[in-house]
Formats: structure tokens, C-alpha cells, sequence
């Protein structure tokens, strides 16, 4: 069973929408990746959050950790349909295993 | 910054064929790896992980008879598909943890490999 749950599965917005995707765990997480990917395809890393309250942004998305460090947001300002893709978070367990959530496919209609 | 590769990027078999996906640390050193795969539309699964000088642990579900891991140094671990099915189809990726934890607040760096295509005819 996913152990990073993942919402929306997926969503489809209209260019220049405002979207957000969420990540839920059920434990605390040591660091939080965010990526995006096609299917075939490998990763692109967006950003990584590893403190309780961290957020960091990169161009037009930004990524906020809460301060309990179990929940983590994906925002898209103004999305393009370049922004398409699935999104995937991923954290590390205790044993250094690294999982990743159940992913949300975003399109972006022009 | 650290790589990892895979190879092959893509590979077409015959069912019953066996199919052997490397990956490869290539400026550091991995005592761990793991290994996805991806159906389309959905997300990437943990199958395994491989264990330098051990046996591989496998996620529950995972036939490790059908996936056999191979850590042979730091720097390669390799998974071979046995008798591989048109089900097998799937895209492959590996990833390789860098640095240590220094704390339970830290997290490893997890670098990944562009991924292996698989299609089983």
C-alpha cells in the first residue's frame, strides 16, 4: 500500500489557473522531494523540503512543508501547458528506503 | 553532482527471454539501490532493494524469483526480468542514496536513473 497519499489524481486546468496538489503521510518525513515526470521518462527534480514550516519556490511553483513535517503542497501560479505532467512526491523511510506518493497527472488545456 | 545511469535506456524481448537492467553509480559510491518500476498512468512502485554483499529485500508482492538483484560492487547493481512476460512490460528506474544521515531531522539525497523501457513481445 502507497504510504504517501496523493491528491487530486489528476487535474485538468486551463492554462493560466492556479493549481494545487497536495501529499499526506501518515508519519513524520525526514525530507520531502517533489518531481515531475512523464511516463517512460525520468525524473526532473523540483525542490526538496526538510524543515517543519520550510517553503521554497522555483519560478512558478512552490512547495510548502507543514510544521508537523506529514503534509506537503505543490503550487502552480498561472500554469502553462509545459507544466504538464505528473507530479510525484517521494520520502524516505527509516531505513533510507525512499517511496514515492501515488502520483497526481496534471493537464493543462491552452 | 552525483549520477546514476541505467542501461539499457530501452530494450524489446521475446516472451520466456531473460532481460538484465543496470545501474550504475558513477561518482560515488552506493551501498543501496532501488529499484521502481511504472505502469502508465500511475505512479512509481518500490520493488526491491538492493543490497551490496547481501540479498536484496523485496516489497511485498514482488516475486524475487522472477526478479533477480544482483548488487556485484559499490558502483553497479543489476536487476535481470527471468522468463519475462508481455506483463512485465514496464518502465524500469533505479536510484542510489548519497551521503549520510546526520541526524533523524536529515534526509539522504536520492539520485535517480533516466529509467529503463522494457516491452515484452
Amino acid at each position: 500500500s502507497q504510504e504517501l497519499e496523493q491528491s487530486p489524481q489528476s487535474l485538468i486546468v486551463q492554462e493560466g489557473k492556479n493549481l494545487t496538489i497536495n501529499c499526506t503521510s501518515s508519519k513524520t518525513l525526514y525530507g520531502l522531494y517533489w518531481y515531475k515526470q512523464k511516463y517512460g521518462e525520468g525524473l526532473i527534480f523540483l525542490m526538496m523540503l526538510q524543515k517543519g514550516g520550510e517553503e521554497k519556490s522555483h519560478e512558478k511553483i512552490t512547495a510548502k512543508l507543514d510544521e508537523k513535517k506529514q503534509q506537503s503542497s505543490l503550487h502552480i501560479t498561472a500554469s502553462q501547458p509545459s507544466h504538464a505532467g505528473i507530479y510525484l512526491c517521494g520520502a524516505e523511510k527509516d531505513s533510507n528506503q525512499f517511496y514515492f506518493g501515488t502520483g497526481t497527472s496534471l493537464t493543462v488545456i491552452p | 553532482g552525483a549520477v546514476v545511469s541505467q542501461h539499457p535506456s530501452w530494450v524489446i524481448c521475446k516472451s520466456g527471454t531473460s532481460v538484465k537492467i543496470e545501474c550504475r553509480s558513477l561518482d560515488f559510491q552506493a551501498t543501496t539501490m532501488f529499484w521502481y518500476r511504472q505502469f502508465p498512468k500511475q505512479s512509481l512502485m518500490l520493488m526491491a532493494t538492493s543490497n551490496e554483499g547481501s540479498k536484496a529485500t523485496y516489497e511485498q508482492g514482488v516475486e524475487k524469483d522472477k526478479f533477480l538483484i544482483n548488487h556485484a560492487s559499490l558502483t553497479l547493481s543489476t536487476l535481470t526480468v527471468t522468463s519475462a512476460h508481455p506483463e512485465d512490460s514496464s518502465f524500469y528506474i533505479c536510484s542510489a542514496p548519497l551521503g549520510g544521515r546526520g541526524s533523524r531531522d536529515s534526509a539522504y539525497e536520492q539520485y535517480f536513473g533516466p529509467g529503463t523501457r522494457l516491452t515484452v513481445t
